[in-house]
């Protein structure tokens, strides 16, 4: 099965930048989707197709893809970013949905 | 706007069935091409995929979880089900319902519904 590795946790001072890494074998190949997760409250897709936006998502959220490692790129980091980040991809091997471990993203 | 909201009981029995519901709203569940998908979340860890399905009865499930689960729609009333079986502790979690774009990636969540399994 696919596996997908994330840092536990990420710590930034407000006004920098958060970069979240997600590591996978030739995740290149596939298409990472990103989601923050507040606590108490139910994810939200912040970035899909890599580095595409839903409407209503900040800028300052970004991704890549390249070789073995994803990433979630969150510009000017403010305190209401404070959250944890999940990614995930479709594993076509097996047909199902697989989610890395999370990031805590400490503001 | 989309919107989607879980039901079903808090508290299960063990070795009992796990029976959650989603209703969907602000959209016909049968068109848009999306598939409808159920997560969960034990208590302080990460998100675990379970299964979706096509409105047309096509499912994926998680082969981890592939035994005991079944997902259903009724798309005359706009809802989605997850039946799990045999259920003990581990099973334990917020259960999330959501909406899968049709290229996996889940752009509309219900706030989530949280399943205890105790005697």
């Amino acid at each position: 099965s696919y596996v997908l590795t994330q840092p536990p946790s990420v710590s930034v001072a407000p006004g920098q930048t958060a970069r979240i890494t997600c590591e996978g074998d030739n995740i290149e190949t596939k298409a990472v989707h990103w989601y923050q997760q507040k606590p108490g409250q139910a994810p939200v897709l912040v970035v899909y197709d890599d580095s595409d936006r839903p409407s209503g998502i900040p800028e300052r959220f970004s991704g890549s893809n390249s070789g073995n490692t994803a990433t979630l790129t969150i510009s000017r980091v403010e305190a209401g970013d404070e959250a944890d980040y999940y990614c995930q991809v479709w594993d076509s091997s097996t047909d199902h949905v697989v989610f890395g471990g999370g990031t805590n993203l400490t503001v | 706007q989309v919107q989607l909201q879980e039901s079903g009981p808090g508290l299960v029995q063990p070795s009992q069935t796990l029976s959650l519901t989603c209703t969907v709203s602000g959209g016909s569940i049968n068109s848009g091409g999306y598939f409808w998908s159920w997560i969960r979340q034990p208590a302080g860890r990460g998100l675990e995929w379970i299964g979706r399905i096509y409105p047309s009865g096509i499912t994926n499930y998680n082969p981890s979880l592939k035994s005991r689960v079944t997902i259903s729609i009724d798309t005359s009333k706009n809802q989605f089900s997850l039946k799990l079986t045999s259920v003990n502790a581990a099973d334990t979690a917020v259960y999330y319902c959501a909406r899968d774009g049709g290229f996996s990636y889940l752009d509309s969540w219900g706030q989530g519904s949280l399943v205890s399994v105790s005697s």
